[in-house]
């Protein structure tokens, strides 16, 4: 079956520092992979993805690389702000006819302190 | 244009009690998903809805769990005599087709006392 592991939070960073948030994933097929971003009390939004091996994707200063020999797609920014402090969730989808779910990992929550 | 709405955000039953849950998609988007988060865990697929249409229930629960999407409405999932493993926060997520990216409502955190 499809799964995602992430790595374990929490996770507590100083300003401006650098961030890793390590996934790696086992999928039976070609998944398509996605960093979620879950602020407090609200629902999830998608922070980037990528579809297919070597992509990069790329959002307010995160990125993410598809590896596909390492099966893996960590997150990380340069440079973290407080209001970068939220739960974050790796996520994998194979997309076939009729099967459009996300396979979610535990989430990484993440605090950035001043 | 807004996004994905859920009613309630939070509900309160006591063990026994019908739950139910709703929610509205965004606007030209006609495939809903549906997701559970127990605490300090990611979320779980429970069922990928189109409009009059279960296209896949995989991760519902066998047992007291439904869930439907009418030709007009809101989707609803519905819980019977809820029990206190049931307390969780359920999101709902919309997309215009299959492929596309889905969009996540705010959740509707349901206690079970």
């Amino acid at each position: 079956g499809n799964s995602v592991t992430q790595m374990e939070g929490p996770v507590t960073l100083s300003e401006e520092a650098f961030l890793t948030i390590n996934c790696t994933y086992t999928a039976t097929g070609y998944p398509s992979l996605f960093w979620y971003v879950q602020y407090p009390g609200e629902g999830l939004q998608l922070l980037l993805k990528a579809t297919k091996a070597d992509d990069k994707g790329s959002n307010k200063g995160f990125e993410a690389t598809y590896r596909k020999e390492t099966t893996s797609f960590h997150l990380e920014k340069g440079s973290v702000q407080v209001s970068d402090s939220a739960v974050y969730f790796c996520a994998l989808k194979i997309s076939n006819f009729g099967n459009e779910k996300l396979t979610f990992g535990t989430g990484t929550r993440l605090t950035i302190i001043p | 244009n807004a996004g994905v709405m859920q009613n309630p955000r939070h509900l309160v039953r006591r063990r026994g009690q019908e739950a139910r849950l709703r929610c509205s998609p965004m606007k030209g988007h006609s495939h809903v998903y549906w997701y559970r988060q127990l605490p300090e865990e990611g979320l779980k697929f429970m069922v990928y809805l189109q409009k009059e249409n279960i296209i896949d229930e995989s991760g519902m629960p066998k047992e007291r769990f439904s869930a439907e999407f009418p030709k007009e409405g809101p989707s609803i999932l519905r819980i019977q005599q809820v029990v206190r493993g049931d307390s969780a926060a359920y999101f709902c997520a919309s997309s215009p087709a299959g492929y596309y990216e889905q969009y996540f409502g705010p959740g509707t955190r349901l206690t079970v006392t």
